[in-house]
């Protein structure tokens, strides 16, 4: 069965750090889609990024990259720069297959950015 | 642009009350969830479709109904609410053939069982 675990509950930084969350995913699939949701204080969940199993490449766009490693089953998300804006809980996210099916969370990470 | 839609917002029940959440989207997308929120436990999967006519269930379905009679509505139908049924719950949508594959949410909307 597929499992994304977000080890770091709550993260606390500083305006200007950078900040790695980490995400670890399990699937016994080949074909699989990981994916990235913001959700700001004002509850909304924002689509940040999806990435298919086949492509490994590093994706930048502006101050956040997401570094994902087949090898470790991990599918790092690095803010550059962080801003008091970035303050959201964000979710790691897997599915398999046809990416028509079903997304299981993680149970997210709270990151706290202080001016 | 409307998107996915939730109502209620809001709403309070008292234990054993029945209510049905409200889903709509306008995007002709054929896949279609509910996910419940709750504090530490990240977003779980009540029930989803990938079709009219066509359901299933998710991580955590017991206590919940949907049907899917058209593209556009997912209900969901809390059929003798519980304490435990206590959550914010989001609706969702998604259409595969997109190259994203981004799963679109509703607003949310919380739910207060007394």
């Amino acid at each position: 069965a597929q499992k994304v675990t977000q080890a770091q509950t709550e993260i606390s930084v500083v305006e200007k750090e950078d900040v790695t969350l980490d995400c670890v995913y399990e699937t016994r699939d080949t074909t699989y889609y990981l994916f990235w949701y913001k959700q700001p204080p004002s509850g909304e969940l924002v689509f940040l990024i999806r990435r298919n199993s086949f492509d490994e490449q590093n994706e930048i766009s502006g101050r956040y990259s997401w570094n994902f490693q087949k090898s470790t089953s991990s599918f790092n998300f690095t803010i550059t720069a962080s801003q008091v804006v970035d303050s959201a809980v964000y979710f790691c996210a897997l599915s398999e297959a046809s990416g028509n099916t079903p997304l299981v969370f993680g149970k997210g990470t709270r990151l706290s950015v202080i001016a | 642009n409307a998107g996915v839609t939730q109502t209620p917002k809001f709403q309070v029940l008292k234990t054993g009350q029945s209510m049905t959440l409200q889903c709509a989207q306008d995007m002709n997308h054929e896949y279609m969830s509910w996910y419940r929120q709750d504090p530490g436990m990240g977003l779980r999967l009540i029930h989803y479709s990938v079709g009219a006519g066509i359901t299933d269930q998710g991580e955590v379905p017991n206590g919940y109904n949907v049907s899917r009679s058209t593209t556009e509505d997912f209900p969901l139908r809390l059929l003798s609410a519980a304490p435990s049924q206590t959550s914010v719950y989001f609706c969702a949508s998604s259409d595969a053939g997109t190259d994203t594959g981004e799963l679109f949410f509703g607003e949310g909307s919380r739910l207060t069982v007394l």
